[in-house]
């Protein structure tokens, strides 16, 4: 059974530094690109970053660009967000997704809450 | 930057079919995939690269491209079917974009 389960969300004062983790587990993690996408309360959905199979290719919105780090490590089966810098407006449930093909997010975390907050 | 238009809502009663649009510049050149999203929970995968559905997924989703425009068309609405829908797209330099999502509600 596939299963993706983010961790790190939390409080943290504007300016701060989080790291988020997404812990992948019964597929093959390392033939997959995986994403990060976000909702603000009570928002709509929001693409933050991409990364492929093997980290060759990276992708940001440019909301967090240059604020934000995506990586994986495929021995770990794991899925990191580095997030500097955060703002009021990067609160947001934070999802970790797998990408199938494309822009085929087939399976999804359940989610993890990040609040930038004074 | 690129984006996706979606309508804010639409309304349907059970039985009928609705429609949802995604619209957006790119959309003749780059594959729409929608998502269902119901309160609480993540959202799922209801059609892909514009028309393709997913196993597991009811066959009365379906998905249409014309142009500009993308549509998932609900068929036979069941108040199950109650949720926001969201499109997602890229644009041409691999960056991802989701619409501003439409809430579908069942009379």
């Amino acid at each position: 059974e596939v299963q993706l389960v983010e961790s790190g969300g939390g409080l943290v004062k504007p300016g701060g530094s989080l790291r988020l983790s997404c812990a992948a587990s019964g597929f093959t993690f390392s033939s997959y690109s995986m994403n990060w996408v976000r909702q603000a309360p009570g928002k709509g959905l929001e693409w933050v970053s991409s990364i492929s199979s093997s980290s060759s290719y990276i992708y940001y919105a440019d909301s967090v660009k240059g604020r934000f780090t995506i990586s994986r490590d495929n021995a770990k089966n794991s899925l990191y967000l580095q997030m500097n810098s955060l703002r009021a407006e990067d609160t947001a449930v934070y999802y970790c997704a797998r990408a199938s093909g494309g822009s085929s997010f087939d399976y999804w975390g359940q989610g993890t809450l990040v609040t930038v907050s004074s | 930057s690129y984006e996706l238009t979606q309508p804010p809502s639409v309304s349907v009663s059970p039985g009928q079919t609705a429609r949802i649009t995604c619209s957006g510049d790119a959309l003749p050149k780059q594959y729409v995939y929608w998502y269902q999203q119901r309160p609480g929970q993540a959202p799922v995968l209801v059609i892909y690269k514009d028309s393709e559905r997913p196993s597991g997924i009811p066959e009365r989703f379906s998905g249409s491209s014309s142009g500009t425009t993308v549509t998932l068309t609900i068929s036979g609405v069941q108040a199950e079917d109650e949720a926001d829908y969201y499109c997602l797209s890229a644009d041409s330099s691999g960056t991802r974009v989701f619409g501003g999502g439409t809430k579908l509600t069942v009379l």
